[in-house]
């Protein structure tokens, strides 16, 4: 069965800390896909980058870096010198290749503090 | 600009009446989900819908509601049946599974007074 750990709850860091969010997964599937998503205080969900399973080069963009490794089962997300802006609560989400949903995280609150 | 509208954004009922939600897309996405959300919580899946017509149960479908009459509209009636209603809804849609990941609305939230 599809399944998506997001071990921690809460994170507070202080301004241009480095801070990592873990996300572990499960899945039968050889082909899936992983996508981080950010929520800020509005509510709205925001799209931080989508992996399939083919491709464990590890991404850069800006701040932010993601790390995958299948031998893990592990998408974790780094966030470089942490800003105030980065506070929200962030996401973790699976797909398998020939199912209709995304399995969610029960997420991680992220706090930057000044 | 493409995206997803959700309306209204607050919304207040009071217990024992019916209240629908509104999700609207101009993406041309062929499914689109709806969410429910509590404090502190992750995202729970209510309903989803992958064409016109036709719709199928997520994890917590009891006492919601929903129809896919036109491939731009899922609207979400929450019925008297939903004993717990007070929560943070969303909306979502993809283009073909879930592959590609959802584009989601900014939500209502909904209080029962």
């Amino acid at each position: 069965a599809q399944k998506v750990t997001q071990a921690q709850t809460e994170i507070s860091v202080v301004e241009k800390e480095d801070v990592t969010l873990d996300c572990v997964y499960e899945t039968r599937d050889t082909t899936y896909y992983l996508f981080w998503y950010k929520q800020p205080p509005s509510g709205e969900l925001v799209f931080l980058i989508r992996r399939n399973s083919f491709d464990e080069q590890n991404e850069i963009s800006g701040r932010y870096s993601w790390n995958f490794q299948k031998s893990t089962s592990s998408f974790n997300f780094t966030i470089t010198a942490s800003q105030v802006v980065d506070s929200a609560v962030y996401f973790c989400a699976l797909s398998e290749a020939d199912t209709d949903k995304l399995i969610f995280g029960t997420g991680t609150r992220l706090q930057v503090f000044p | 600009d493409g995206g997803i509208t959700q309306s209204p954004k607050y919304l207040f009922r009071k217990e024992g009446q019916n209240v629908t939600l509104s999700c609207e897309q101009n993406l041309n996405h062929d499914a689109m989900y709806w969410y429910r959300q509590d404090p502190g919580q992750g995202l729970r899946l209510i309903y989803y819908s992958q064409i016109v017509n036709d719709f199928q149960k997520g994890d917590i479908a009891e006492g919601y509601s929903v129809s896919r009459e036109k491939k731009e509209s899922f609207p979400l009636t929450v019925t008297s049946a939903q004993k717990n209603p007070t929560a943070f809804y969303l909306c979502a849609s993809s283009m073909w599974q879930g592959a590609f990941g959802y584009t989601f609305g900014s939500g209502t939230r909904l209080t029962v007074v």
